[in-house]
């Protein structure tokens, strides 16, 4: 049963424009909220987080807004470049366990074209 | 400093071999992990180590041992391979905490044939 699920498989947007993806989690429990950015051939690389205390982090060019009463954050980004063309994880951690148990959605390929 | 190292890179096995998957971190976590990424799956958890000592099973334990040979080093065991198994494998690490992500290694892409 997935508990976190990343609906759209891609994304394409045009290089400036802004890229939006998406991600909706069904337990209740889970407190904290991490977005991971990887490239073919290597591993996932953290890019940001937010705790459930907040409805908004904000990172560069990278915001991500969590609306706890719908279950449901999304990952912002504000202009997209090339090079940020990648799979996108979102990632949630549930209240009270160790660190490593993150629950991950399937992924969102994001295509950013000139 | 290399972060999360895992070694091989790439290995072919035939149904029914051996092998052990290896990682080491040099960032002094106490937390160390496995997952497995499949096509269309995400990531998903296989084993993961509290702390030196201990280890506990994840989603998707079966087919595999792991062993926490000291803080630095986390390894994951295949006794008998199966074609199922044919993935490409993440180890992690990180500091338990309630504001703190996982460090991933480059990953191991398995193939059993």
């Amino acid at each position: 049963d997935q508990q976190v699920k990343q609906n759209s498989p891609s994304l394409s947007v045009q290089e400036g424009r802004i890229s939006i993806l998406n991600c909706d989690y069904t337990n209740s429990m889970f407190d904290y909220f991490l977005w991971y950015k990887k490239y073919p051939a290597e591993g996932p690389t953290f890019l940001i987080s937010i705790s459930s205390i907040k409805d908004k982090n904000e990172d560069g060019r990278f915001t991500v807004f969590l609306n706890k009463s719908a279950k449901h954050l999304s990952l912002h980004i504000v202009p997209s470049q090339p090079g940020d063309s990648a799979v996108y994880f979102c990632a949630a951690r549930r209240r009270g366990s160790t660190l490593g148990r993150l629950y991950f959605g399937r992924g969102t390929q994001l295509t950013v074209w000139p | 400093n290399a972060g999360v190292t895992q070694t091989p890179k790439f290995q072919v096995l035939k149904t029914g071999q051996s092998m052990t998957l290896q990682c080491a971190q040099d960032m002094n976590h106490n937390s160390m992990y496995w997952y497995r990424q499949d096509p269309g799956m995400g990531l998903r958890l296989i084993y993961y180590s509290a702390s030196e000592g201990t280890t506990d099973k994840g989603e998707v334990p079966n087919g595999y041992n792991v062993s926490r040979l000291n803080k630095r080093e986390f390894s994951l065991r295949l006794e008998s391979a199966a074609p199922s198994q044919t993935s490409v494998y993440f180890c992690a690490s990180g500091e338990q905490g309630m504001n703190t992500e996982a460090f991933f290694g480059q990953g191991t892409r398995l193939t059993v044939v």
